[in-house]
């Protein structure tokens, strides 16, 4: 399988929460990284979390790392239609290169 | 916050030109650059690493003589798709890294569609 699997779409209303899921394998990533990209844009910076740290908060973005799983998630409070957009998990050992999964679709639907 | 800028934002050029597309790391020093290609509905693929001052580190597949890389300076790297074709049309995606940085930074991207 690959290094970094996501789930390919996903379909919120307006309003509620996004959920988006992210497993890697490497157990020993270090960095693991959430990025958006829009349409026909490159990648937006989203967050990231140290492989050492539960939880990172940051206004309605919050991420759970289960490092034992080796499962990441980002959730959007309050989704809203301008959150539509495709967004990668990669994960980064050391210096090394980051892996990125194949991105999830975020439809946001009124 | 970091800023990286590619140029030109899309390009349409003919079978067997050459193009070129420009990176570059506004306010700060990329020490490394990274080239990636999208396809549609598939996640970025590395085509190569390059430092600053030496060659670039292609990944395997992807042929160093048709994808030039040039890391001439701290805030400029250089893709040339040589001899294109229209199976290079795709997204290509920059991104920059400073030196011990934990994160890269990524540019708009460069649509290239070959005729």
């Amino acid at each position: 399988g690959e290094d970094v699997e996501q789930s390919l779409f996903l379909s919120v209303r307006e309003g509620d929460s996004s959920v988006i899921n992210c497993t890697y394998t490497d157990s020993s990533s270090t960095y693991l990284y959430w990025y958006k990209q829009e349409p026909g844009a490159g990648l937006q910076l989203l967050t990231y979390i140290f492989s050492n740290m539960d939880m990172k908060q940051d206004q309605r973005l919050t991420v759970l790392l289960n490092k034992k799983d080796k499962h990441l998630s980002l959730r959007i409070a309050d989704t809203q239609t301008g959150d539509s957009a495709i967004y990668f998990c990669a994960e980064r050992k050391g210096s090394y290169i980051p892996t990125f999964g194949r991105g999830t679709s975020l439809i946001v639907h009124p | 916050g970091a800023v990286v800028s590619q140029h030109p934002s899309w390009v349409i050029c003919k079978s067997g030109t050459s193009v070129k597309i420009e990176c570059r790391s506004l306010d700060f020093q990329a020490t490394t650059m990274f080239w990636y290609r999208q396809f549609p509905k598939q996640s970025l693929m590395l085509m190569a690493t390059s430092n600053e001052g030496s060659k670039a580190t292609y990944e395997q597949g992807v042929e160093k003589d048709k994808f030039l890389i040039n890391h001439a300076s701290l805030t400029l790297s250089t893709l040339t798709v040589t001899s294109a074709h229209p199976e290079d049309s795709s997204f290509y995606i920059c991104s920059a890294r400073n030196r011990g940085a934990d994160t890269q930074y990524f540019g708009p991207g460069t649509r290239l569609t070959v005729l």
